[in-house]
């Protein structure tokens, strides 16, 4: 069975303070791992795909890399607009049929002024 | 540009009567489509996906149901709702093998 453990489950940090979210997965062959943005109320926002271990990507502040056990999400020089809860997901290369994506917990960051 | 839209935004049900959410896709054809469930203190569940029309996999036993009835219409019904069934329904879209977009959610709350 796929899993997905995201930590911490929160995190509180000054505005500027960097860190990194962990996302470990296990999987019967990785087809993608994939970070969404879901802020409250809504529905969650695409923010990156990644296919094979030692792939990275960024946008804006984010940087997310991936190795065979886990990736992270590194937020540099976080702002309060990015306060969200951020969702790591896992697509398995053999679905069965279905692309369904087996998702963490989520990570509830807050940035402080 | 493609688009997913869900309602209603919010539904508060008794126990016991009839659930019908829907979710329409814009701009694509052919699209997989999904619904998710997301529970206080759980990462989001997939409940059911749909590779074309009348076409439906569900992936967890449930008191829920889903249909395709046209090719970007996605429904996700109840005859008699349970408790349990209270949570944050989303709808998702993709091109096979390809990245989700999701919908606003369904916040249903069932009483």
């Amino acid at each position: 069975e796929d899993q997905v453990t995201q930590s911490p489950e929160a995190l509180r940090l000054q505005e500027g303070e960097s860190s990194s979210l962990n996302c470990s997965y296990t999987v019967s062959g990785l087809r993608g791992l994939f970070w969404y943005r879901q802020d409250p109320g809504k529905g969650p926002e695409f923010l990156f795909t990644l296919y094979s271990a030692g792939e990275e990507k960024e946008k804006e502040r984010l940087k997310a890399t991936l190795t065979k056990k886990e990736s992270f999400l590194h937020i540099t020089a976080p702002k309060p607009e990015d306060s969200a809860t951020y969702l790591c997901a896992v697509q398995a290369r053999e679905g069965g049929g279905a692309d369904g994506l087996t998702f963490g917990k989520g990570t509830h960051l807050i940035i402080q002024p | 540009s493609q688009t997913i839209h869900q309602w209603p935004a919010t539904l508060v049900q008794p126990v016991g009567s009839p659930l019908s959410l829907e979710c329409t896709v814009e701009g694509t054809s052919n699209p997989n489509l999904y619904w998710y469930r997301q529970a206080a203190g759980r990462g989001l569940q997939l409940l059911f996906y749909s590779v074309g029309i009348g076409q439906i996999s569900s992936e967890v036993p449930q008191n829920l149901s889903a249909s395709r009835p046209q090719d970007r219409q996605f429904i996700l019904s109840s005859k008699k709702l349970l408790l349990s069934d209270s949570g944050f329904y989303l709808c998702a879209w993709s091109r096979p093998r390809n990245i989700q977009y999701f919908g606003a959610g369904t916040r249903l709350s069932v009483l």
